[in-house]
């Protein structure tokens, strides 16, 4: 079975600086892809980035990018320069891309706040 | 969430009560997943659909839950015989196929009292 830590339930940072939040899986599987999501306090989850198991290259989309480190199962999201619309509550998740399952595994989220 | 409607946006139901609630994909979305999301946790997964065949169920908690696609396009969740702890946001997702992003919708906030 898949399994998604997030092991900071709360993170602050200053307007216009960079954060990491920290994101851990474990899979057996060798095909897979990791998603990072943001959810504000509207209830809606979006969809930020997305690190397939074989790429290459650490996923980047804008501010976001993904740090990924396959070795030690590792998908970190990196924020850079901060804006107070970015305080939300952070997910990390998995879904495997062979075989039949194919829902996504969430962690227990990071909750960010954007501090003035 | 790319246009992803899910409906009502809360119920409060008595417990006991059977509940139905709606998500309207986006055309063309054949992928639609159910999630449940307890108070400060992450979504777990309940069951999902490619068009209108249901192909995983193993996340329904209990027999008092069912989902229902029948045209391929709207999904209705529905929860028989409410309990307290079916409280929850229940998120719809939708994506063009199977391992493409999913599209969410707002959720609907459902409590049991």
């Amino acid at each position: 079975a898949q399994k998604i830590t997030q092991t900071q339930p709360g993170m602050f940072v200053q307007e216009k600086e960079a954060v990491t939040l920290d994101c851990t899986y474990d899979t057996s599987d060798p095909s897979y892809g990791l998603f990072w999501y943001k959810q504000p306090s509207s209830g809606e989850m979006i969809f930020l980035i997305y690190q397939g198991s074989y790429d290459q290259q650490n996923a980047t989309e804008g501010r976001y990018s993904l740090n990924f480190q396959k070795a030690r199962k590792s998908a970190n999201l990196v924020i850079s320069a901060s804006q107070l619309g970015d305080s939300a509550m952070y997910f990390c998740a998995m879904r495997l891309l062979s075989g039949s399952a194919r829902q996504l595994t969430f962690g227990s989220g990071t909750q960010l706040t954007v501090l003035p | 969430g790319a246009g992803v409607s899910q409906s009502p946006r809360y119920k409060v139901a008595k417990r006991g009560q059977d509940v139905a609630l709606r998500c309207d994909p986006i055309s063309g979305h054949v992928s639609l997943f159910w999630y449940q999301q307890a108070l400060g946790q992450g979504p777990e997964f309940l069951t999902y659909f490619q068009n209108e065949a249901q192909l995983d169920k193993s996340g329904l908690p209990s027999d008092r839950f069912f989902a229902e696609r029948p045209e391929g396009s709207v999904s209705t969740l529905k929860i028989q015989r409410t309990q307290q702890e079916d409280s929850a946001v229940y998120l719809c997702a939708a994506a063009v196929a199977e391992v493409t992003e999913a599209f969410f919708g707002q959720g609907t906030r459902l409590t049991v009292v």
